[in-house]
């Protein structure tokens, strides 16, 4: 069965930087793209990052983009998040998340849906 | 503020039917057919529901339903159980700047 374990989340201070790991098993994990989304403590979701099966293209949220690099490693199965001048607002679960229905040319990707979550990752920046 | 505007709560008695409302754009709900619904219960991560609009994942009970109008999706529950009572997000592809926009939510109160 499909199983996504995110880590490397903790506490860490303002500036800062963290990386996330996103391990993933009981599936190609090759053939589909991945997504980070974010849940700030009591509030709803918000998307982060997509990166296409193999890397070639990636999405980011304006809250996000100049500071998260989204990266996988297809020959280990895991998908990373690196960020950096971390900020308080980023405070939040982070979760993995398996793209499905994603339409992929040479240079661009356009819909998908999240089909399996991992169970999320803490991630607090506070001094 | 959330890209798709969804109410903040919604509420039903068990058997009964509801639909929450997901409103966006002709840059995302209105342009695509790539609305998707998850549900969330408290501390758990959330679960795909309906995806493209209105075609239900292998598992999910017949009683949800998703459809599109224009700019705004639906969803709907019918047959309301206990078990449903939860936090619903719609989302949706978007041809901006970024790629994914999701809805702020949706809590479903089962009276």
């Amino acid at each position: 069965q499909v199983q996504l374990v995110e880590s490397g989340g903790g506490v860490v201070q303002p500036g800062g930087s963290l990386r996330l790991s996103c391990a993933a098993s009981g599936f190609t994990f090759s053939s589909y793209g991945m997504h980070w989304v974010r849940q700030a403590p009591g509030k709803g979701l918000e998307w982060v990052a997509f990166i296409r099966y193999d890397g070639g293209n990636k999405y980011y949220a304006d809250s996000v983009k100049g500071r998260f690099t989204i990266s996988r490693d297809n020959s280990k199965n895991t998908l990373y998040l690196q960020m950096n001048s971390l900020r308080a607002e980023d405070t939040a679960v982070f979760y993995c998340a398996k793209s499905r229905g994603a339409e992929c040319g040479s240079d661009s990707c356009k819909g998908g849906y999240f089909d399996y979550w991992g169970q999320g990752t803490l991630v607090t920046v506070s001094s | 503020q959330s890209a798709l505007t969804q109410p903040a709560s919604v509420s039903g008695s068990p058997g009964q039917s509801i639909t929450i409302s997901c409103t966006g754009t002709s840059s995302d709900v209105g342009g695509y057919n790539y609305v998707s619904w998850y549900q969330q219960h408290p501390g758990k991560a959330p679960k795909l529901m309906i995806y493209d609009v209105s075609n239900r994942p292998s598992g999910v009970s017949n009683r949800f339903s998703g459809s599109k109008s224009g700019n705004t999706a639906s969803l709907t529950i019918s047959g309301l159980q206990a078990e449903d009572e939860a936090d619903y997000y719609c989302s949706s592809y978007t041809s901006s700047s970024t790629y994914v926009v999701f809805g702020g939510g949706t809590m479903l109160t089962v009276l």
